[in-house]
């Protein structure tokens, strides 16, 4: 298994330009995770999603939309590039974060600057 | 809501020493509580959780965590740290249900 995978690793854009940043997973699972980490700040969620179809915001989601259209997949879209949008995102999936399964499995991040 | 702090950005400490990462947190309802680790240029990896019973909860690597709810504390520790357990460590805590709120992180540097 690839477990979660994440695409571009790196990548610069200018203010106003717009990108997707891409995440599968390949281990059938229904949630999905955006997060993004910031020096001295830790992650703050952006988006999540509990299953195909199914989308909602988390902590910082101004600037950002998603889909879900398959279990696999789960684009981050950004519209209009803002110097605060730079930072690391990090795509994570689990199968049921319930009591007893609460593990997340993140993908290797994507590293963003906007200038 | 839920809330994490790690009271320190930064741990120095020389190989074979002892070290503690120190994380509290705040909630009004019961929580489970996690450490995740950050390897260099890598996604973050669970490290250990406490989710109910037993309030010391070991990882395979030899880092341990115990819960003290009087305390609101979940403190991780190793009794003797090798260079390759420099990296970020990152206290987590939820409710049980999708959302879980990261503290800021404790990058634990061990030198030789």
């Amino acid at each position: 298994n690839a477990g979660v995978t994440q695409t571009p690793k790196f990548r610069i854009l200018k203010i106003g330009q717009s990108m997707t940043l891409q995440c599968t997973q390949d281990m059938n699972h229904n949630y999905m995770y955006w997060y993004r980490q910031d020096p001295g700040m830790g992650l703050k969620l952006i988006y999540y999603s509990v299953g195909a179809g199914i989308t909602d915001k988390g902590e910082v989601p101004n600037g950002y939309n998603v889909s879900r259209s398959t279990t696999e997949d789960f684009p981050l879209r950004l519209e209009l590039a803002a110097p605060s949008q730079t930072s690391v995102y990090f795509c994570a999936s689990s199968y049921n974060p319930g009591r007893s399964n609460e593990k997340l499995f993140f993908g290797s991040g994507t590293q963003l600057s906007v200038l | 809501a839920q809330s994490v702090t790690q009271l320190d950005s930064q741990v120095p400490v020389f190989e074979e020493a002892p070290v503690e990462l120190r994380c509290n947190y705040s909630s009004s309802v019961s929580v489970y509580l996690f450490w995740y680790v950050q390897y260099p240029n890598q996604g973050l990896q669970l490290l250990l959780k406490y989710l109910s019973g037993s309030t010391l909860v070991e990882s395979i690597n030899g880092f341990e965590a115990e819960f003290n709810k009087s305390q609101t504390s979940f403190h991780l520790r190793k009794p003797s740290v090798h260079i390759s357990d420099t990296a970020e460590y990152f206290c987590a805590v939820s409710t049980g249900f999708q959302k879980l709120v990261f503290g800021t992180g404790t990058r634990l540097l061990v030198s030789p």
